[in-house]
């Protein structure tokens, strides 16, 4: 089956420096790539949604220039957290859409300090 | 403006009855819906979905029913395993023709089979 190998698993960083969350198609080829963030007991909140090779749509609220979406190639998506602060500590999964439909990543466990 | 809601945020059900977890919507273009089983520190995993040409989907102990005129949908699992035991998202998507739609979810719902 398809299967979207996420990177770190989870990562504690100091307040002010940037994370890179890389999300990777094993698979399949994801022509659109989902970045959704769950904090604890809550729903997973889609933050943006993008097309290889083109610009990341991003959800109301979402800031575009903090968390920076790549998705350069079919197989590769990364999501960039700027200038981490506290706030931002959470849980973000990615979700590729191909051929096998939705393939949800492991996620990824922020934490900022 | 929630949009899918999961208005149980728990269950507790006796190994061997039956689960039953609902969830409701409010926009008509939503047409297809799926269920995700989420234990904690993962990413969801796929159980069942359903389109909106369909009112029932069933694989092994997963059903899923739709009523659309109600806007309601509900997973019954049968018989409940303690390793049913997770939280399960619904969410729904209205797709379109030439990619994927993003997913709505709903908040979830605690399921605990117990012995």
């Amino acid at each position: 089956g398809a299967v979207v190998s996420q990177h770190p698993s989870w990562v504690i960083c100091k307040s002010g420096t940037s994370v890179k969350i890389e999300c990777r198609s094993l698979d399949f080829q994801a022509t659109t790539m989902f970045w959704y963030r769950q904090f604890p007991k809550q729903s997973l909140m889609l933050m943006a949604t993008s097309n290889e090779g083109s610009k990341a749509t991003y959800e109301q609220g979402v800031e575009k220039d903090k968390f920076l979406i790549n998705h350069a190639s079919l197989t590769l998506s990364t999501l960039t957290v700027t200038s981490a602060h506290p706030e931002d500590s959470s849980f973000y999964i990615c979700s590729g859409g191909g051929n096998y439909g939705y393939t949800f990543g492991s996620g990824t466990r922020l934490t900022v300090v | 403006d929630q949009q899918v809601k999961q208005n149980s945020p728990s269950l507790s059900v006796q190994e061997g009855r039956i689960s039953i977890l609902n969830c409701d919507y409010t926009n008509s273009m939503f047409d297809y819906f799926l269920w995700y089983k989420k234990y904690p520190a993962e990413g969801p995993t796929f159980l069942i979905s359903i389109s909106s040409i369909k009112d029932k989907n069933e694989d092994g102990r997963f059903t899923v029913f739709l009523n659309k005129s109600a806007k309601h949908l509900s997973l019954h699992i049968v018989p409940s395993q303690p390793g049913d035991s997770a939280v399960y998202f619904c969410a729904a998507s209205a797709a379109f023709s030439g990619g994927y739609n993003k997913l709505i979810f709903g908040a979830g719902t605690r399921l605990a089979v117990h012995p």
